[in-house]
């Protein structure tokens, strides 16, 4: 079935460091991918989103590409900071007909210290 | 434009009792979605609703819990009787149609103890 691998965290990282998250999936078809964001005390944000192979998502500096050949999605940001620090998802949507659920990763915390 | 909405935000019982939350989507959303998050592991879906039908409750382990959504808007979820393994954050989330092109919203979540 459809699912998602996250790089294990949790991570930690200086102010300003460069930071990439792994993400890996498998699924039928052409899935959609996303990342959500998880601030501490609050819900679930979309952070991004791609929805066809070599599509780049992008916002508040971090990227994703989705790499069909390598079935990945990793997230990177070129300078990190503090207000980043949050539990990161991975996440798919399947590609098939009338399936609009989300399959997420296990999450990876990421704490950045000043 | 109001969020998704949830309550309680937290609740504690004892096993083999019976709880039930409440969630209210953005105005317009035709979808809804429960998603059961344990501790350490993403969310999974649990049951997904458009309007007030039910599309995909494969995961819903039916023997204990039910989920309802009266006239399209707000949905209940419940769990009779309780488990310890039942405890997890049960998160609402709304959209206004297909994932792959809207959004999915989600609301705070209600964070469920069971001992």
């Amino acid at each position: 079935g459809d699912s998602v691998t996250q790089m294990e965290g949790p991570v930690t990282l200086s102010e300003e460091a460069f930071l990439t998250i792994n993400c890996t999936y498998t699924a039928t078809g052409y899935p959609s991918l996303f990342w959500y964001v998880q601030y501490p005390g609050e819900g679930l944000q979309l952070l991004l989103k791609a929805t066809k192979a070599d599509d780049k998502g992008s916002n508040k500096g971090f990227e994703a590409t989705y790499r069909k050949e390598t079935t990945s999605f990793h997230l990177e940001k070129g300078s990190v900071q503090v207000s980043d620090s949050a539990v990161y998802f991975c996440a798919l949507s399947p590609s098939y007909r009338g399936a609009q659920k989300l399959v997420f990763g296990q999450g990876t915390r990421l704490t950045i210290n000043p | 434009e109001a969020g998704v909405a949830q309550s309680p935000r937290y609740k504690i019982i004892e096993k083999r009792q019976s709880v039930a939350f409440w969630c209210n989507p953005i105005s317009g959303h035709a979808t809804l979605y429960w998603y059961q998050q344990i501790l350490g592991q993403g969310p999974k879906l649990l049951i997904q609703f458009q309007n007030n039908g039910v599309v995909d409750d494969s995961q819903l382990p039916k023997d204990r819990f039910s989920a309802e959504r009266l006239k399209g808007v707000d949905s209940t979820l419940k769990i009779q009787p309780a488990k310890l393994e039942d405890s997890a954050v049960y998160l609402c989330a709304s959209s206004l149609g297909l994932v792959g092109i809207y959004e999915q919203y989600f609301g705070p979540g209600t964070r469920l103890t069971v001992t």
